[in-house]
C-alpha cells in the first residue's frame, strides 16, 4: 500500500485479556519496527525486523510481549494478560535498507487497558 | 537514559516568528533525524543530516548538527499555525539496529 497500515486503531481490553495489534508496512521495505509511546512521552523501541534475520526483541519490556513477522510483510505484536501500565499509543514504522528517508510510521493503535 | 532530550519541552510563538527547537545526545551517530506528531499519532519524517553535515535546508526547516558538542537544532522559519504539533529528534546509532527518539517539543503556533 501507499503507507503503513496499522489495525485496531482504538482498543479497550479488561486487564488480563490478550491483545494483538496488527502492522502492515510500506511494500518492500523490509525492515520493520514496534515502538509505544506513553501519555506525553517519547517513543519506547519494542521490537526490530530485517528481512529474515532474527528479529531484535531487545526493547521488550517483559515476556508478555511478543511479535511476529509473516512472509517478511504483516507483523502481528500480541500482549498477553494486559496490564494498567501497558495503555499506550503502539506505533508500527518501516524503512528501506537505506534508511536515506527515514522511518514511515502508521498512524498506531490506542490500547487502552481498563 | 537510551533517549535524547530536546529542549525547550513547550514553545508558544506567534504565527510568523521563527521556532528553534534543540536536541543533545550522548553517543556516536551515523545520522539524526527530525519528525513531527500531530495529536499524537503517527510520526511524520522532516529531515535527515548526515554525521559529516553541519547543516542541511529543507524548504522552511534549517537543521544543524555538532557532533562535537551531541547537540542538534531545528529551526522553523516564517512559522504557520499548521505548524503547530509535537516535534521529536531520533539519533540513529553507530552499531544500532533502531532509532533512539528524544522526548519531544510541544509547539504552539498562535494565530
Amino acid at each position: 500500500g501507499a503507507g503503513v497500515s496499522q489495525s485496531p486503531s482504538n482498543k479497550v481490553t479488561e486487564k488480563g485479556k490478550d491483545v494483538e495489534l496488527r502492522c502492515d508496512p510500506i511494500s518492500g521495505h523490509t525492515a520493520l519496527y514496534w515502538y509505544r509511546q506513553s501519555l506525553g512521552q517519547g517513543l519506547e523501541f519494542l521490537i526490530y525486523f530485517q528481512g529474515n534475520s532474527a528479529p531484535d526483541k531487545s526493547g521488550l519490556p517483559s515476556d508478555r510481549f511478543s511479535a511476529e513477522r509473516t512472509g517478511g510483510s504483516v507483523s502481528t505484536l500480541t500482549i498477553q494478560r494486559t496490564q494498567q501500565e501497558d495503555s499506550a499509543v503502539y506505533l508500527c514504522a518501516s524503512s528501506s535498507m537505506t534508511q536515506a528517508g527515514g522511518y514511515t510510521f502508521g498512524s498506531g493503535t490506542r490500547l487502552t487497558v481498563v | 537514559s537510551q533517549q535524547g532530550e530536546e529542549d525547550p519541552q513547550a514553545l508558544s510563538i506567534q504565527e510568523g516568528e521563527n521556532a528553534t527547537m534543540n536536541c543533545s545526545y550522548k553517543t556516536s551517530i551515523n545520522n539524526l533525524q527530525w519528525y513531527r506528531q500531530n495529536s499524537g499519532r503517527g510520526l511524520v519524517h522532516l529531515i535527515l543530516i548526515r554525521s559529516n553535515e553541519r547543516e542541511k535546508h529543507s524548504g522552511r526547516l534549517r537543521v544543524t548538527l555538532d557532533t562535537s558538542k551531541k547537540s542538534s537544532s531545528l529551526l522553523i522559519t516564517a512559522s504557520r499555525a499548521a505548524d503547530t504539533a509535537s516535534y521529536f529528534c531520533a539519533t540513529d546509532r553507530t552499531g544500532a539496529n533502531n532509532l533512539f527518539f528524544g522526548t519531544g517539543t510541544r509547539l504552539t503556533v498562535i494565530p
